[in-house]
């Protein structure tokens, strides 16, 4: 179809282990958006880009979490020497326009993440 | 501290009653407010949202209330219909300042009895 994907759907992991976490937006669209989303949950804010750009990262709870949007399309969040504590459910959405928060925000089905 | 609170986790109704979902937000900068519906194991979708510059917004079955001095706003979904079990979230942005970073309530899981 031609909503977000992301993957893998699920990844389980032993702690200590770096995990990479994929996303594919929308097709053209310019904004993406990383949520974090733990059971019981809303969906809690981690990072976004505009293009290739990093225009927020307050929400990364640490720097083990970086992400990078190197050609303004696929996303990529990565987890260093993963804990026990990363594990979640991690969303990723995506927006036509960048600089408009009225912008709906599409959200992909996500990666469920469990660290062993 | 949340700054969005959907104090009931659950609400249960029945077929081609109203279902009213309640959203609190503590932030005074908050004023732009969207629900979100969410099937399980597939992402929120948006729903219906409002600007602070209105108290109401209707699509369909469809209405959001926005009561800015209380900082509550409600979401109406009538009649309800089966489908509509899901789980719903509330989530508000600020358009000055913010780029789009959305703040989301914990969700309230609706169930529409036939």
């Amino acid at each position: 179809g031609a909503g977000v994907s992301q993957s893998p759907r699920y990844k389980v992991t032993k702690r200590g282990q770096d995990v990479a976490l994929r996303c594919d937006p929308i097709s053209g669209h310019v904004s993406l958006y990383w949520y974090r989303q733990a059971l019981g949950q809303g969906p809690e804010f981690l990072t976004y880009f505009n293009y290739e750009a990093q225009q927020d990262k307050s929400g990364l709870p640490n720097d083990r979490f970086s992400a990078e949007r190197p050609e303004g399309s696929i996303s990529t969040l990565t987890i260093q020497r993963t804990e026990q504590r990363d594990s979640a459910m991690y969303r990723c959405a995506s927006s036509l326009t960048g600089g408009l928060s009225t912008d709906t925000q599409y959200f992909g089905p996500g990666t469920r993440l469990t660290v062993l | 501290d949340q700054q969005v609170k959907q104090n009931s986790p659950s609400l249960s109704v029945q077929e081609g009653r109203i279902s009213i979902l309640n959203c609190d937000y503590t932030n005074s900068m908050f004023d732009y407010f969207l629900w979100y519906k969410k099937y399980p194991a597939e992402g929120p979708t948006f729903l219906i949202s409002i600007s602070s510059i209105k108290d109401k917004n209707e699509d369909g079955r469809f209405t959001v209330f926005l009561n800015k001095s209380a900082k509550h706003l409600s979401l109406h979904i009538v009649p309800s219909q089966p489908g509509d079990s899901a789980v719903y979230f509330c989530a508000a942005s600020a358009l000055r300042g913010s780029q789009g970073n959305l703040i989301f309530g914990k969700g309230t899981k609706l169930s529409v009895k036939p």
